[in-house]
């Protein structure tokens, strides 16, 4: 499958301060990417569906001012956490998207203080 | 919108025993069924996968059934080992005639398998 790198994996931050999580594609050219959180022993929720050159589809309830999501090229797409709050503390997963099957990335751990 | 649920939350087995993940999704038009492992603070991993047009995959100790009629598919482990012992999680997932689609995940099974 593709190989998929996360940066950073794990990132502490101020409440009120914005972070940027980058996904990157090692070998595959994605035209689609996800990007899920993961609450501490729940599922993977999917936040947005990102299409290279086109805007994000979030998913409901999902705020797209609060969690930008650019997806420039084939293979990178970054999830901006805007004024983050302790609530937004989460793990943060992108995956990129195959014919029919996803092929996740490490996953970024997000604390925020 | 689409639902999947998954049975049971948690599950203990000794090792050699089978363990056994239930999922039941609610769109008919679901096509395809992967089953991901996540071992604690990593990503999910990829194990095994079924599409709707067949009824049953093998893979070494790992199966999964899919019984289109129901909506269910079920994962099915052998010879557990204790390195079997994660969190499971089952999803569903359609195409759409523009090609997109998303996966709906189950809410995951933690095993544990006792030596």
């Amino acid at each position: 499958g593709a190989v998929v790198s996360q940066h950073p994996s794990r990132v502490i931050c101020k409440s009120g301060t914005s972070v940027k999580i980058e996904c990157r594609s090692l070998d595959f050219q994605a035209t689609t990417m996800f990007w899920y959180r993961q609450f501490p022993k729940q599922s993977l929720m999917l936040m947005a569906t990102s299409n290279e050159g086109s805007k994000a589809t979030y998913e409901q309830g999902v705020e797209k001012d609060k969690f930008l999501i650019n997806h420039a090229s084939l293979t990178l797409s970054t999830l901006t956490v805007t004024s983050a709050h302790p609530e937004d503390s989460s793990f943060y997963i992108c995956a990129l998207g195959g014919r029919s099957e996803q092929f996740f990335g490490p996953g970024t751990r997000l604390t925020v203080l | 919108g689409e639902n999947v649920e998954q049975h049971p939350s948690t599950l203990s087995v000794q090792e050699g025993d089978s363990a056994v993940i239930k999922c039941t999704y609610s769109d008919s038009a679901s096509n395809y069924f992967p089953w991901y492992k996540q071992e604690l603070g990593k990503r999910p991993q990829l194990i095994i996968d079924i599409r709707s047009n067949v009824g049953e995959k093998k893979d070494q100790r790992i199966a999964v059934t899919l019984n289109k009629t129901a909506k269910h598919f079920s994962l099915h482990i052998t010879e557990t080992q204790p390195e079997d012992s994660a969190v499971y999680f089952c999803a569903a997932s359609k195409t759409a005639t523009s090609g997109t689609y998303k996966y709906i995940f189950g809410t995951g099974t933690r095993l544990k398998v006792l030596a």
